[in-house]
């Protein structure tokens, strides 16, 4: 089955202890991205990456760091997290060559830092 | 300023009539496309219906349609014979240009509720 594959799905952590949410794809996509949700500001994304080894920063990048070293996966670092990184993270992907840009999520991953 | 606008931040309908959720962008790209997802309870994005800004007519899939005017910049998803399962929030986004790398920049979303 096709799909976006993140986890963990839900985490509680504390403040300062670094956070690896990884994120694979299996339709060889040429783009990834990361977004996370916030009530009453919909999704934001943090990082994208257009293929491998290309990253680069979305509206929201600040206290997150990514890497692209293979085509399926895409993992979100959070190596100091801090409360206001409390949000559910949605990986998405897409075929690089697709007009309409169809972005397919994966199911979610809800981060609660303490 | 917002580049998606969607000012109904809660909307309710009776099953089996239909409803228009609202959304507004802003861009000066003439390139451009616009999308609907679907994020039920559970949580996931689910991809509803794409409109591109040079399509002649007016997008639809099965019970979902979009009600596009380029001139006022509006992008209106219309649900007709609502059903529960549309109980869900609903999320209009847009691309700018026309590089499928660009990102999408999505609205606050409208809670919609289907009453018995």
């Amino acid at each position: 089955e096709a799909q976006v594959t993140q986890n963990p799905r839900y985490l509680i952590t504390v403040t300062g202890k670094k956070l690896t949410v990884t994120c694979s794809q299996n339709m060889n996509h040429e783009y990834m991205s990361w977004y996370r949700q916030d009530p009453g500001l919909g999704l934001r994304q943090i990082y994208y990456s257009m293929n491998v080894e290309v990253t680069d920063k979305g509206d929201v990048p600040e206290g997150y760091k990514v890497s692209r070293k293979e085509k399926r996966n895409f993992p979100l670092i959070l190596e100091s997290p801090s409360p206001n990184q409390t949000s559910l993270y949605f990986c998405a992907s897409s075929l690089w060559h697709s007009g309409a840009n169809v972005l397919t999520f994966g199911a979610g991953s809800r981060l609660t830092v303490l | 300023a917002q580049k998606i606008t969607q000012t109904q931040p809660g909307m309710f309908v009776q099953e089996k009539e239909a409803v228009t959720l609202d959304c507004t962008y802003d861009t000066s790209d003439p390139s451009y496309g616009l999308f609907w997802y679907k994020q039920p309870s559970s949580g996931e994005m689910i991809f509803l219906i794409y409109q591109g800004s040079y399509d002649q007519q007016n997008a639809t899939e099965g019970r979902y349609s979009l009600n596009f005017q380029k001139a006022r910049k509006s992008a209106n998803l219309v649900i007709s014979a609502s059903q529960l399962g549309d109980s869900a929030m609903y999320f209009c986004a847009m691309r700018e240009g026309s590089s499928s790398a660009r990102q999408l920049t999505f609205g606050s979303g409208t809670q919609l509720t289907v009453l018995p």
